[in-house]
C-alpha cells in the first residue's frame, strides 16, 4: 500500500521569507502524480502544484516549487516570499493508476508578519 | 463557473438517526469521490465512482453507502450515524480519475454525531 508521510506537524516562517515542508511517500509504481493541497482555515482544499512522476523537471506555480527526488521518494514544497495569505494546512498527496490518491497527515503552516 | 457542491456544510445529529450528505458537480466529470478528514491522518478516501451505477469501496467504507444513479450527483449515506463518524466531509470529482488528472473539491461538510 502506499504511504505519505509529512514529518512537519507544525510550522512558521516570517513574512517574505523562504519556507520548505517535506513529504516522502512509499511506493512501488512507477508512474504517478504527486500533489501539494492548500487548506486555509475556510477549509477548502486547494490545488497549490502537482507533478508528474516521469519528469525529471521540478514543476513549479510562481512562488510555489518542488523538489522531485524519485529514487529517494521524496516531494518537498518550497514557499518563497511567504505572505500572510499562505498560512494554512498543506497536505502532500499520492495518485497512482486507477484512483487510489492517498494524503499525508498535514503542515500546519503560519506566516507570521 | 465549474464547481462541487455539497449541502449540508455543517450538520449535528444523534446516532442512530439516518442521513444523506449531497455531492454535486457541474463539470460533466465522470469520476467522482468521497474523503473524511481527521486531525493528524489526513484525509481518507471512503467511496468512489468511475461512472454512473459503478461505485467501489475507499478505505474506510465502514458505515457509509453512497449511489451514482446521474453522473453529477453522488451522495453519501450514512444509515445509523455513530460518534465516531464526526468528521469533516469532503467530495471531489475528476473528468476521468485518472492519475494524471486533477480532483477538484468540494468546500466540505462538518459533521457532528452526538
Amino acid at each position: 500500500a502506499q504511504t505519505v508521510t509529512q514529518s512537519q506537524p507544525e510550522m512558521s516562517v516570517q513574512e517574505a521569507e523562504t519556507v520548505t515542508l517535506s513529504c516522502t511517500y512509499d511506493t512501488s509504481e512507477n508512474n504517478y502524480y504527486l500533489f501539494w493541497y492548500k487548506q486555509p482555515p475556510s477549509r477548502q482544499m486547494i490545488l497549490v502544484i502537482r507533478q508528474e512522476a516521469y519528469k525529471q523537471q521540478n514543476a513549479t506555480e510562481n512562488r510555489f516549487s518542488v523538489n522531485f527526488q524519485k529514487a529517494a521518494k521524496s516531494f518537498s514544497l518550497k514557499i518563497s516570499d511567504s505572505q500572510l495569505g499562505d498560512t494554512a494546512m498543506y497536505f502532500c498527496a499520492f495518485m497512482k493508476h486507477g484512483n487510489d490518491m492517498r494524503f499525508g497527515a498535514g503542515t500546519r503552516l503560519t506566516v507570521k508578519p | 463557473e465549474a464547481q462541487v457542491t455539497q449541502n449540508p456544510r455543517y450538520l449535528i445529529t444523534v446516532t442512530g438517526k439516518k442521513l444523506t450528505v449531497t455531492c454535486s458537480q457541474n463539470m460533466n466529470h465522470e469520476y467522482m469521490s468521497w474523503y473524511r478528514q481527521d486531525p493528524g491522518l489526513g484525509l481518507r478516501q471512503i467511496y468512489y465512482s468511475m461512472n454512473v451505477e459503478v461505485t467501489d469501496k475507499g478505505d474506510v467504507p465502514e458505515g457509509y453507502k453512497v449511489s451514482r444513479k446521474e453522473k453529477r450527483n453522488f451522495p453519501l449515506i450514512l444509515e445509523s450515524p455513530s460518534p465516531n463518524q464526526t468528521s469533516l466531509y469532503f467530495c471531489a470529482s475528476s473528468l476521468a480519475g485518472t492519475y494524471q488528472e486533477t480532483q477538484y473539491f468540494g468546500p466540505g461538510t462538518r459533521l457532528l454525531v452526538l
